[in-house]
């Protein structure tokens, strides 16, 4: 089965950093993505990671150990609008369709306060 | 370039009535997936279409199907609606013939069963 984890909800201080952290147990791993989702609207890509270390965007980096079954998203310098659901995903092992269909977490509510 | 469109955007229906969600991809995409999100759960994986055909279902009853048209459109439908259906329901594109890209997610339906 697929089980992803990550924590209900975190605040933090505009300026600072966060780090938002999700564990998985998939069948299978072929990639870990994380989308942004703010409220009433389409989540949108973040990054992707498929091989162990960190890939880094501008103010957003992840970072993956498969050996573990764990990633985290870092924002830096954060900023009112980050405050959003932020949603990990794992693609696992391919579906009977031949396709890969991710699972998602439940999503962290990150709230930025002045 | 258009994102993925869903229409309706709203919607109300009351126990037993049904609904059906339309989603327009992303031109040149060919794969489409549903997702229901609700509070408690996240994003649940509904069914995946490809090239006017399901590759992949989840653990949903057949109360939920879909189907998708020559132009990739897709239209989901749900019958004799519970109050549990109530959700955000959620389209996503991609290009990838086996799904390995990143998903491009429309701005959702959101249904309310009463």
């Amino acid at each position: 089965g697929q089980n992803i984890d990550q924590p209900t909800e975190m605040t933090a201080t505009e300026g600072a950093i966060v780090q938002i952290n999700c564990t998985y147990q998939t069948s299978g791993f072929n990639g870990l993505f994380w989308y942004q989702q703010h409220a009433g609207e389409a989540p949108t890509f973040l990054s992707y990671n498929v091989l162990d270390g960190l890939e880094e965007k501008g103010r957003f980096s992840s970072f993956l150990s498969r050996s573990k079954g764990y990633s985290y998203l870092l924002l830096k310098e954060l900023q009112m609008k980050d405050s959003a659901s932020y949603l990990c995903a794992v693609r696992g092992s391919l579906a009977s369709g031949g396709s890969y269909i991710p699972t998602f977490g439940r999503g962290t509510s990150l709230i930025v306060h002045p | 370039k258009a994102g993925v469109t869903q229409t309706p955007r709203y919607l109300i229906k009351t126990r037993g009535q049904q609904v059906t969600l339309s989603c327009s991809p992303i031109s040149g995409h060919r794969s489409v997936s549903w997702y229901q999100q609700t509070p408690g759960q996240g994003l649940q994986f509904l069914f995946e279409y490809f090239s006017e055909t399901q590759r992949n279902k989840g653990n949903f009853p057949g109360r939920f199907s879909g189907r998708q048209f020559s132009n990739s459109r897709s239209e989901m439908n749900v019958s004799t609606l519970e109050l549990g259906d109530s959700a955000l329901y959620l389209c996503a594109s991609s290009l990838g013939g086996d799904n390995t890209g990143e998903l491009f997610f429309g701005e959702g339906s959101r249904l309310t069963v009463l």
